[in-house]
């Protein structure tokens, strides 16, 4: 069955970086674009990113655009999503998902919590 | 973007029936058929339960329907049961490739 998860959050200064991963199994990773979903602590979902299956583009959001970007390795099945300039609104469980043929989120992992916090 | 907007509570009675909105814009709901909705219990991780505006995935009960008319999304939630109390949030996608959430739907089970 399909597996996802991430790794990487945790506790992190303002203005500082971090980077998250997600591991898939249990399908063929090659084959679907991947998302990014992230959820502020009592808040609701908000989108922050896909990528195309081969890497080849991707989008972001506007309240990440130019600061966080999205990568994948498709030989290792993981997806990456790199956060810079992170501030106190960044704070939130990350949640990786894959794309479903309808082009939005069906799996998701377990997330991954980030605080930003000075 | 703005989220597209959902009622913040919607409650019911054992076996009623309820409907759950979601307005967005011709720029995302309105342009496509790619609207899905979610369901979420408290600590838990979002479960998808509508995809492609109104098809369930295996395993989903058929009470819940969804359809879309014009820029507003639809959820339909029918024989209610304690187990449906949750948090329900729909999305879509939008025509500059991005996606979009609602703020989501609190349903409560009288």
């Amino acid at each position: 069955q399909v597996h996802l998860v991430e790794s990487g959050g945790g506790v992190v200064q303002p203005g500082r970086s971090l980077r998250l991963s997600c591991a898939a199994s249990g399908f063929t990773f090659n084959n679907f674009a991947m998302h990014w979903v992230r959820q502020a602590p009592g808040k609701g979902l908000e989108w922050v990113a896909v990528i195309a299956s081969d890497g080849s583009h991707g989008f972001e959001a506007d309240s990440v655009k130019g600061r966080f970007t999205t990568s994948r390795d498709n030989t290792k099945n993981t997806l990456h999503l790199q956060m810079n300039s992170l501030t106190v609104e960044d704070s939130a469980v990350y949640y990786c998902a894959r794309d479903s043929n309808s082009a939005l989120p069906d799996y998701w992992g377990q997330g991954a919590l980030v605080t930003v916090s000075s | 973007q703005s989220a597209l907007t959902q009622p913040a509570s919607v409650s019911g009675s054992p076996g009623q029936s309820i409907t759950l909105s979601c307005t967005g814009t011709s720029s995302d709901v309105g342009a496509f058929n790619y609207v899905s909705w979610y369901q979420q219990h408290p600590g838990k991780v979002p479960k998808l339960i509508i995809y492609g505006v109104n098809n369930r995935p295996s395993g989903i009960s058929d009470r819940f329907s969804g359809s879309k008319s014009a820029n507003t999304a639809s959820l339909t939630i029918s024989g209610l049961q304690a187990e449906d109390e949750a948090d329900y949030y729909c999305s879509s996608h939008t025509t500059a490739n991005t996606r979009i959430f609602g703020g989501g739907t609190k349903v409560t089970v009288l």
